[in-house]
């Protein structure tokens, strides 16, 4: 049962437009949500998260959206750099609980 | 760099052979997470442990997987009699005692096991 899904396995983007990544959820006791980012070889990185309390977390480039009724989140890069291009994982847990992951999105910004 | 550390890098074993896959977590982190990622899938929680405690193993296959994390050392992911679908990239992570940041795990660079 995969309860954080990210159903675009891959996304290209030309350099400087804006990057969307989305991810859906099942599980509504879900209370904290988080964008991880791979690249080959390595661990995963953490980006920005948001508490289920909010609907909007801004980090510089990153932000994040958190839509509670349609179980809903996304990640929004802008403008996307040619660096950005790696595998984009959206996570969600209950506060203190393991964290679940989704199958990841690959994402490539072309120059 | 005061990372997560996570060693051997990479992993050859025969079937029926052990693996014994080490973390240490980064420096003041008290939780260690353990998850496998497969070949083109995302990551699957294993475990959840705090020093001599397992809190979590709901991930954990329930046979010839352990895993461990003594008041000393580094947390043990041990595999016993590996089959061909071990092979995957373990990951483990670490976080902060309870708080604020309690969710944001910091990640090793992953052992990649392949089983021959």
């Amino acid at each position: 049962d995969q309860q954080v899904k990210q159903n675009s396995p891959s996304l290209s983007v030309q350099e400087g437009r804006i990057s969307i990544l989305n991810c859906d959820y099942t599980n509504s006791m879900f209370d904290y949500f988080l964008w991880y980012k791979k690249y080959p070889a390595e661990g995963p990185t953490f980006l920005i998260s948001i508490s289920s309390i909010k609907d909007k977390n801004e980090d510089g480039r990153f932000t994040v959206f958190l839509n509670k009724s349609a179980k809903h989140l996304s990640l929004h890069i802008v403008p996307s750099q040619p660096g950005d291009s790696a595998v984009y994982f959206c996570a969600a847990s209950v506060i203190y609980q393991k964290v679940t992951f989704g199958t990841g999105t690959k994402l490539q910004v072309i120059p | 760099n005061a990372g997560v550390m996570q060693n051997p890098r990479h992993l050859v074993r025969r079937r029926g052979q052990e693996a014994r896959l080490r973390c240490s977590p980064m420096k003041g982190h008290s939780h260690v997470y353990w998850y496998r990622q497969l070949p083109e899938e995302g990551l699957k929680f294993m475990v959840y442990l705090q020093k001599e405690n397992i809190i979590d193993e709901s991930g954990m296959p329930k046979e010839r997987f352990s895993a461990e994390f003594p008041k000393e050392g580094p947390s043990i992911l041990r595999i016993q009699q590996v089959v061909r679908g071990d092979s995957a990239a373990y990951f483990c992570a670490s976080s902060p005692p309870s708080g604020d940041s309690y969710n944001e795990q910091f990640f090793g660079p992953g052992t990649r096991l392949t089983v021959l």
